[in-house]
């Protein structure tokens, strides 16, 4: 049971251009979204998040939307950069306080 | 140190043996996580331990599959008569509290054979 989807295993992108990666969830008990980016042969580093009272976060260049009647967000990135290119993990906290983690999706930022 | 540290880096091992991963989480946080990533996979949830309070252990695929975290810090996740499919990478995380985001370790690359 994938309570937390990221249907786009991969995206590519040039660079300077807006990249937009995208999350689904199921459980409406969900209270908190982060998103993590991950290179290889390397632990996630927390890029990004947003409380369920909330609608958008904006940090730099990354900006989190969350639409909680849809139970989806998304990850805006612009200008996406080549340094940008990772593995992008959208997660997700409920009350049991663990939390679950999509699928990721392969961002790749072209020149 | 100032991040997670997770012990070995890489262990190759035989099917049939077991093993240990050590994690180091972050001096002072009371929340500590393992994951582990299969190959093509997310990340799957295994253990969450915080605090004093009876670890979440719903996430372990089989009882083949503990761990501990002695005085509140260093976590240790044993894995008995290995398979194939134990083939992973293990990443451990620490939080300071359920509000704060995760600091992963760089994980540990678990193959067997």
């Amino acid at each position: 049971d994938q309570q937390v989807k990221q249907n786009s295993p991969s995206l590519s992108v040039q660079e300077g251009r807006i990249s937009i990666l995208n999350c689904d969830y199921t459980n409406s008990m969900f209270d908190y979204f982060l998103w993590y980016k991950k290179y290889p042969a390397e632990g996630p580093t927390f890029l990004i998040s947003i409380s369920s009272i909330k609608d958008k976060n904006e940090d730099g260049r990354f900006t989190v939307f969350l639409n909680k009647s849809a139970k989806h967000l998304s990850l805006h990135i612009v200008p996406s950069q080549p340094g940008d290119s990772a593995v992008y993990f959208c997660a997700a906290r409920g009350t049991a306080s663990k939390l679950t983690f999509g699928t990721g999706t392969r961002l790749q930022v072209t020149l | 140190g100032a991040g997670v540290s997770q012990s070995p880096s890489n262990k190759v091992t035989e099917k049939g043996k077991d093993v240990e991963l050590r994690c180091d989480p972050i001096s002072g946080h009371t929340a500590l996580y393992w994951y582990r990533q299969s190959l093509g996979q997310g990340l799957e949830f295994l253990i969450y331990f915080q605090g004093n309070s009876a670890p979440d252990k719903s996430g372990l695929p089989s009882d083949r599959f503990s761990a501990e975290r002695t005085g509140g810090s260093v976590s240790t996740l044993t894995i008995q008569r290995t398979q194939q499919e134990d083939s992973a990478v293990y990443l451990c995380a620490s939080s300071s509290d359920r509000n704060e985001k995760l600091f992963f370790g760089s994980g540990t690359q678990l193959s067997v054979l």
